[in-house]
């Protein structure tokens, strides 16, 4: 049964910093991987989608990689804001549905 | 262009009751996707809906959830007997097609169930 675990539960940094947040997952077998972005009492925005064949994918200040041998993905933040403060969620598809980690709360203070 | 929207925004209703929630899917989407987001559960997958073909309703946790959609476009997702366990928001998603997991699914604001 695939798992997703998300490591740190929670983060804070000051505004500026660089940050690795960290996704693993059990089954390499997958078809892709999503990040999203969840504020509160909000629904879920994607970020990036890396296909399996793909090792990563860039949108202006975030970068993902994806290791499927390994089972990993890391989602980089580059020169934080107050704004980037929000829950980061994984979910990787191996077939119908998307399973998704618990988040990491990021809190970027100014 | 319009995203995913759901109705309502928020749900209260007493155990026992049956309540449905409505989604509508980014036009042109064939898949559709029900999750569940409850506190100290994460997202869950409830069902999914590709064209015309059957329902995978594999997620589904009892056989109070239905779901159902129209014409290939709007879905209802229906509770019956609510449980004060079925808190929790209802998130729906659409994908242009699923096949492969080539396509990003776009989640709506999701509707907030509240049983007391």
């Amino acid at each position: 049964k695939q798992e997703v675990t998300q490591i740190p539960a929670a983060l804070s940094v000051p505004e500026g910093e660089n940050l690795v947040l960290n996704c693993s997952f059990t089954d390499s077998a997958i078809y892709n991987l999503q990040w999203f972005r969840q504020d509160p009492g909000k629904g879920l925005t994607s970020l990036l989608l890396i296909q399996s064949s793909q090792r990563e994918q860039t949108s202006g200040r975030l970068n993902a990689s994806l290791d499927k041998s390994s089972g990993r993905s890391t989602l980089y933040i580059a020169a934080s804001q107050p704004g980037d403060s929000a829950t980061y969620l994984c979910a990787v598809q191996a077939g119908t549905a998307l399973i998704f980690g618990k988040g990491t709360t990021l809190s970027v203070s100014s | 262009g319009a995203g995913v929207s759901q109705s309502p925004s928020n749900k209260v209703t007493e155990k026992g009751k049956d309540v449905e929630l409505r989604c509508d899917p980014i036009s042109g989407h064939t898949a559709l996707y029900w999750y569940r987001q409850s506190l100290g559960q994460g997202l869950e997958f409830l069902i999914y809906f590709q064209g015309n073909s059957a329902p995978d309703k594999s997620g589904l946790p009892s056989d109070r959830f239905s779901a159902e959609r129209t014409g290939g476009s709007v879905s209802t997702l229906t509770i019956q007997r609510t449980q004060q366990e079925d808190s929790a928001v209802y998130l729906c998603a659409s994908s242009l097609v699923t096949g492969g997991g080539l396509y990003e699914q776009y989640f709506g604001p999701g509707t907030r169930l509240t049983v007391t």
